[in-house]
């Protein structure tokens, strides 16, 4: 089974700082993947960034990149010179091999850019 | 390309009365996902459908909910008798194949209001 946590309920950070957002997961499975969404006030559910587990090196997205610690089960955001438009809910999802395109969600976090 | 399409946006229902969903996935997508988000919470696995056949229905409530994916036309998923505790917004995803390294796109949701 999966599970995925995020510890932080809202966060809020200043424009043009950087933000970081944390997620930790479990899973039974070697080959997975993990994922952060964005889900801005119109519902829409965006895709941020990704992880394939078995690459070491982190996943950049222009200003958006990932910490992954494998051992830890850790799977943070960092969100650089962030902007107004920044300001959603980010979800961490996971999803394993043997569950295809199936995601588990994390509880999500309140990320609000102040001006 | 249009993405995921789903209607109606919003809908409210009396206590005791049938709610329809409606999802039109991506063309070329014959891999369907339904998501409800309760307030507050992230999203959780209901069900995933292909065309006519349901894969993986573990997480839909016993009774009062189900889902089709017919060969034309959209996926719905069909609550019975709704009560308060279904009102949450449901999403739905589609991707053209089921491997965990496939991208589900998601839909902007229906907001169901049970009153």
């Amino acid at each position: 089974a999966q599970t995925v946590t995020q510890s932080q309920p809202e966060m809020s950070v200043q424009e043009a700082e950087t933000v970081t957002l944390s997620c930790t997961y479990d899973t039974s499975e070697n080959n997975y993947y993990l994922f952060w969404y964005k889900q801005p006030p119109s519902r829409q559910m965006i895709l941020v960034i990704r992880q394939e587990a078995y690459k070491q090196q982190n996943a950049t997205e222009n200003r958006f990149s990932v910490n992954f610690q494998k051992a830890a089960k850790s799977f943070s955001l960092k969100i650089s010179d962030s902007q107004l438009g920044d300001t959603a809910m980010y979800f961490c999802a996971s999803r394993q091999e043997t569950s295809g395109s199936r995601l588990t969600f994390g509880e999500g976090t309140q990320l609000t850019v102040n001006p | 390309n249009a993405g995921v399409m789903q209607n109606p946006r919003h809908l409210v229902r009396r206590r005791g009365q049938e709610a329809r969903l409606r999802c039109s996935p991506m063309k070329g997508h014959s891999h369907v996902y339904w998501y409800r988000q309760l307030p507050e919470e992230g999203l959780k696995f209901m069900v995933y459908l292909q065309k006519e056949n349901i894969i993986d229905e573990s997480g839909m409530p016993k009774e009062r909910f189900s889902a089709e994916f017919p060969k034309e036309g959209p996926s719905i998923l069909r609550i019975q008798q709704v009560v308060r505790g279904d009102s949450a917004a449901y999403f739905c995803a589609s991707s053209p194949e089921w491997t965990a390294n496939t991208e589900a796109f998601f839909g902007q949701g229906t907001r169901l209001t049970v009153v």
